[in-house]
């Protein structure tokens, strides 16, 4: 079974704090991707990666940066974070196969950060 | 640009009914993915079901069905005899195809489903 892990369930961080949220996936996944989910919005695309070092902005990726040194281990960082990035963060993965053909995604059971 | 719409927000049923969670899409390419997600109230999201632009074909999975019509746009998602387990948040979900920049999702809204006992 694909196993997507992430370092916390909940976090208490206080305005101004430098943030890291990691992510693990066992499956040597391709690609990896950052989600933020907020009552009313659904899941929006913070930063996505489809390679070591590789690093594309999704739709919302103000505020946010990434890093990606190892295949199975994909970060999100809040350089300084703000009430509003008071959020659950979702963490996902997916594996690239040759040609169009795609797959799921795997989710890994998010962390709800509150800033303070 | 690629777009979902789940126009329910909130839909509450009684257990043993059935509910069909709509589910409209908005893309210019002729080869895409599909998709179906459930998030109960623990958080994490349950991969359902993925379909293909090619494949037409409606599927039935226990007490899931799903109806993909191209001609619509649509991808809608029923649960006959609902049951308490079935409350959740349910996502659907289109992707592009190929690799790379192409990976990602683009998820509706979300529908919160309510099942009674």
């Amino acid at each position: 079974d694909v196993k997507v892990t992430q370092s916390s369930r909940y976090l208490v961080k206080r305005t101004g704090e430098k943030v890291f949220l990691e992510c693990v996936q066992d499956m040597d996944h391709e690609n990896m991707f950052w989600y933020r989910q907020d009552p009313g919005l659904g899941l929006r695309l913070i930063y996505f990666s489809y390679d070591v070092k590789m690093k594309e902005k999704g739709d919302i990726p103000e505020g946010y940066s990434v890093s990606r040194e190892k295949k199975e281990r994909f970060s999100l960082i809040l350089e300084s974070a703000s009430t509003n990035q008071t959020s659950m963060y979702l963490c996902a993965s997916s594996q690239t196969l040759p040609g169009t053909e795609r797959y799921e995604q795997y989710f890994g059971p998010g962390t709800r950060l509150t800033v303070t | 640009a690629q777009k979902v719409t789940q126009a329910q927000t909130e839909i509450s049923v009684v257990e043993k009914e059935d509910v069909t969670l709509d589910c409209v899409y908005e893309t210019r390419d002729t080869t895409y993915y599909l998709f179906w997600y459930k998030q109960p109230p623990s958080g994490e999201l349950v991969f359902l079901i993925r379909r293909n632009s090619f494949d037409e074909q409606n599927e039935i999975s226990g007490r899931y069905s799903w109806n993909f019509q191209k001609s619509t746009s649509s991808f809608n998602f029923t649960i006959t005899a609902s049951q308490v387990v079935d409350s959740a948040v349910y996502f659907c979900a289109l992707s592009r195809a190929g690799v790379g920049a192409n990976s990602k999702l683009t998820f509706g809204k979300g529908i919160t489903l309510s099942v009674r006992p």
